[in-house]
């Protein structure tokens, strides 16, 4: 079965980079029938869409987040990753990486890794 | 982008009890709806997509219906592993949206 693990720093400064990379085991980010996505949840708060890669490197974002995010794919590594620049206080929050699937289920979030909080604070 | 309605926000019931969970889309979105349960601490969990495809593995007192910009979530009697929070999802249109959710807890 599919699992997806995310890992990076968990406490990052004011005004500095939000690093985060998923990684997938067990199938290969390469297929054509997925997307990789990160989404984030601040404490006690609901649900955010940050944006999403293809394996062809194709990119999706959240125009809100849009001028601070960069995601990207390496395939070799099977692995892709988040990078949220000049973060604040209100970018603390559990990141969870996920499969988007349109073949097995409709567009929907179908895998989710665990989630990784990543606090902003000096 | 597309707006996501849920309500109640919140809603307490017992075992057994029936319970409905609406969603409302501020435009119309076929079935292009999921819907997710989130645990305190764990990762959302698939339940529904298409507005009415249950996932693998979800027990089948779980079940959605509702196109266009109306949907519900129905779980038939209410099992103690289902007292969490809720969430509906658009799948039509980046950026991608979520309801604010639902909590269900013990009356």
């Amino acid at each position: 079965q599919l699992q997806l693990q995310e890992w990076g720093p968990g406490l990052v400064k004011p005004s500095e980079t939000l690093s985060l990379t998923c990684t997938v085991s067990r199938d290969s980010i390469s297929s054509s029938s997925y997307y990789w996505d990160w989404i984030r949840q601040p404490p006690g708060k609901g649900l955010e869409w940050i944006g999403s890669v293809y394996f062809s490197g194709s990119t999706y974002y959240n125009p809100s987040l849009k001028s601070r995010v960069t995601i990207s794919v390496d395939t070799s590594k099977n692995e892709f990753s988040l990078r949220l620049s000049s973060v604040t206080a209100a970018d603390t929050a559990m990141y969870y990486c996920a499969r988007r699937s349109y073949s097995d289920s409709n567009g929907s979030f179908d895998y989710w890794g665990q989630g990784t909080l990543v606090i902003v604070s000096s | 982008d597309i707006q996501m309605t849920q309500s109640p926000s919140s809603v307490s019931a017992s075992v057994g009890d029936r319970v409905t969970i609406t969603c409302r889309a501020s435009q119309g979105i076929s079935t292009w709806l999921a819907w997710y349960q989130q645990k305190p601490g764990r990762a959302p969990k698939l339940l529904i997509s298409g507005a009415s495809t249950l996932h693998s593995g979800v027990p089948s007192r779980f079940s959605g219906s509702g196109s266009g910009t109306d949907f519900t979530l129905t779980i038939s009697s209410l099992q103690p592993e289902d007292f969490a929070t809720y969430y509906c999802q658009q799948t039509n249109s980046v950026p991608l949206t979520f309801g604010g959710g639902t909590e269900v807890d013990i009356k």
